[in-house]
């Protein structure tokens, strides 16, 4: 079955540096899709970054990447230059197809000024 | 634009009511989901719909129904069967599987029983 894993329950990062959120998966399709999604204090849920099982390159989406280590089955997701309004819950997801993705528990940014 | 629309955002229920969620999509996409978040959580599925008329049961169904009578709609009624439905409720759609399986959120609604 799938799982993700992310094992900073909160993290702290002070503006304008970088901070990596860590998440595992596992899996045993070769095709599958990982997913980052920010959840801010109002609820919603707002796509990040994209990663597909067969893309040879990490993900980029403006200060966002994500650091893919198919071997060891990582995800990581780096923001750079952090700001305020990135303080919010992270969720990693991964999807095999059928419909159904599955989320980690998430992890909290703290930005401090 | 384009996107989805859930409704209340806010909802309290006593103890032995049924309750229904709205949600509604403008982004022409076939598949939508359900899916249940209670605090310091991941999302759980409750049930998602890949085409009119149907519908599939997720990891949490129990106490849960739904309905998809049109491509836009996928209400949620959260039956008296449901023994903890205080939860943030979350509504999402995405294109068809031959998509990346993004989801699309709407904003949420957050369902308290008294």
């Amino acid at each position: 079955a799938q799982k993700i894993t992310q094992t900073q329950p909160g993290m702290f990062v002070q503006e304008k540096e970088a901070v990596t959120l860590d998440c595992t998966y596992d899996t045993s399709d070769q095709s599958y899709g990982l997913f980052w999604y920010k959840q801010p204090s109002s609820g919603e849920m707002i796509f990040l970054i994209y990663q597909g099982s067969y893309d040879e390159q990490n993900a980029t989406e403006g200060r966002y990447s994500l650091n893919f280590q198919k071997a060891r089955k990582s995800a990581n997701l780096v923001i750079s230059a952090s700001q305020l309004g990135d303080s919010a819950m992270y969720f990693c997801a991964s999807y095999t197809g059928g419909f159904k993705t599955i989320f980690g528990a998430g992890t909290r940014l703290f930005v401090k000024a | 634009d384009g996107g989805i629309t859930q409704s209340p955002k806010y909802l309290f229920r006593k103890e032995g009511q049924n309750v229904t969620l709205s949600c509604e999509q403008n982004l022409n996409h076939d598949a939508m989901y359900w899916y249940r978040q209670d605090p310091g959580q991941g999302l759980r599925l409750i049930y998602y719909s890949q085409i009119v008329n149907d519908f599939q049961k997720g990891d949490i169904a129990e106490g849960y129904s739904v309905s998809r009578e049109k491509k836009e709609s996928f209400p949620l009624t959260v039956t008296s069967a449901q023994k903890n439905p205080t939860a943030f409720y979350l509504c999402a759609s995405s294109t068809s599987w031959q998509g990346t399986g993004e989801l699309f959120f709407g904003e949420g609604s957050r369902l308290t029983v008294l």
